[in-house]
């Protein structure tokens, strides 16, 4: 079966403070796929970035960077230099096999204060 | 912006009425996807179209639920004889290719249903 798990339920941070997600994922596929969406108050899931199974490549993208280890099945997400902005709930869903369907962890909800 | 377009974004009803949302995705792609998300969860699968065929239902969608994509465009979920545990966000999304083959879903804003 497939499992995300985001153990963070919620985090608080002061802006300009670097914050890491943490995302563990359970899956039998060899070829999968791992995403970041960020959900911010209005409601609509931002996608962030995607990442498959055989690209271990770290990535980063402004201020937001990504560790993917699949030693120990973790997509972790750190933006750094927070800022107000970035407040919002953040998802980290997987797909894989042969099903066509997105499984979502619980979220983190980050909240960053001025 | 031309992204994954909801409406009604917001409903209220009483418990035992019909609601029905529309989903407008993407232009030209041709999967569709229907997601709820309950508050303080992740969204959870319901149906996805590839055009205008329904290839695969969660078994959280019962037999109120019926999605609908008869031209391979817009979308159409209505929840018969509603029910307070109906109450949720009720996300739609859309891609040009498979979620499995790396293919990137863009949701929409979400409609919000309140049964009271």
């Amino acid at each position: 079966a497939q499992k995300v798990t985001q153990a963070q339920t919620e985090i608080s941070v002061v802006e300009k403070e670097d914050v890491t997600l943490d995302c563990v994922y359970e899956t039998r596929d060899t070829t999968y796929y791992l995403f970041w969406y960020k959900q911010p108050p209005s409601g609509e899931l931002v996608f962030l970035i995607r990442r498959n199974s055989f690209d271990e490549q770290n990535e980063i993208s402004g201020r937001y960077s990504w560790n993917f280890q699949k030693s120990t099945s973790s997509f972790n997400f750190t933006i750094t230099a927070s800022q107000v902005v970035d407040s919002a709930v953040y998802f980290c869903a997987l797909s894989g096999g042969n099903t066509d369907k997105l499984i979502f962890g619980t979220g983190t909800r980050l909240q960053v204060f001025p | 912006d031309t992204g994954v377009s909801q409406d009604p974004r917001h409903k209220i009803t009483k418990r035992g009425q019909n609601v029905t949302f529309r989903c407008d995705p993407i232009s030209e792609h041709n999967r569709l996807y229907w997601y709820r998300q309950t508050l303080g969860q992740g969204p959870e699968f319901l149906t996805y179209f590839q055009n205008e065929a329904q290839l695969e239902k969660s078994r959280l969608l019962s037999n109120r639920f019926s999605a609908e994509r008869p031209k391979g465009s817009f979308s159409t979920l209505e929840i018969q004889r509603t029910e307070q545990g109906d109450s949720a966000m009720y996300l739609c999304a859309s891609s040009l290719g498979t979620a499995f083959s790396g293919n990137t879903i863009y949701f929409g804003e979400g409609s919000w249903l309140t049964v009271v």
